[in-house]
């Protein structure tokens, strides 16, 4: 299965500013998936990042808030702008190799804003 | 939005006992998968049911899936203090959008 690094780990940052997040795979995808668990809640899908192409945001999710980069099929960003302490969750990305294959997760973002 | 619904919320259990947890869905699914989560950190994959699989078993892991109820069953047999996390199913529901979603999870305590 993959290997995905996420970075960073945690941050703890000011409203009003942008982090950017980053993943990097060890193998080729084609799909990458970027997901928010706000505290105590479950995961729920922000977007899904292709390469070459515009990510697609799932409902009430947008790019102006969280724009996607997927500049090549190993690696994609995820920034989290403006934000402000409703923000403040752990973002995962995610990866799947194959249909009816399990999907491997990132070690997570944990984003305090204060 | 959440597919569906996992009981119970919390389990609490002595080291040994066996664990079941339940997951409902609302939609027809591709799969269903389960995932553990230790302390809000990164999800671990533990097994996939596909759609025309009725039961499957992984080491102390036993997974049903009845399609007509739209539910699904992990057990965890002979607990240990190491499987204290949160858990996870999540369904594919097909389409190629090969999207994941995710129930609210079931918080397992296995004490010593």
């Amino acid at each position: 299965s993959a290997v995905i690094s996420q970075k960073p780990s945690r941050d703890i940052c000011q409203r009003g500013t942008s982090l950017t997040i980053q993943c990097q795979v060890d193998s080729q995808v084609t799909m990458m998936f970027w997901y928010r668990q706000q505290p105590g809640q479950s995961l729920t899908l922000i977007a899904t990042a292709n390469q070459g192409s515009e990510a697609t945001y799932e409902s009430g999710f947008v790019i102006d808030k969280f724009p996607i980069s997927r500049p090549n099929l190993t690696f994609s960003t995820l920034t989290v702008s403006n934000m402000s302490p409703e923000d403040s969750s752990i973002y995962l990305c995610s990866v799947v190799p194959a249909v009816n294959y399990g999907y491997t997760f990132g070690s997570g973002t944990r984003l305090t804003v204060v | 939005s959440q597919q569906g619904e996992e009981d119970p919320q919390a389990l609490s259990i002595q080291e040994g006992e066996n664990a079941t947890m339940n997951c409902s869905y609302k939609t027809s699914i591709n799969n269903l998968q389960w995932y553990r989560q230790n302390s809000g950190r990164g999800l671990v994959h533990l097994i996939l049911i596909r759609s025309n699989e009725r039961e499957k078993h992984s080491g102390r892991l036993r997974v049903t899936l009845d399609t007509s109820k739209k539910s699904s069953s992990l057990l965890i047999t002979a607990s240990r203090a190491a499987d204290t996390a949160s858990y996870f199913c999540a369904t594919d529901v097909g389409g190629g959008s090969e999207k994941l979603v995710f129930g609210k999870g079931t918080k397992l305590t296995v004490n010593p």
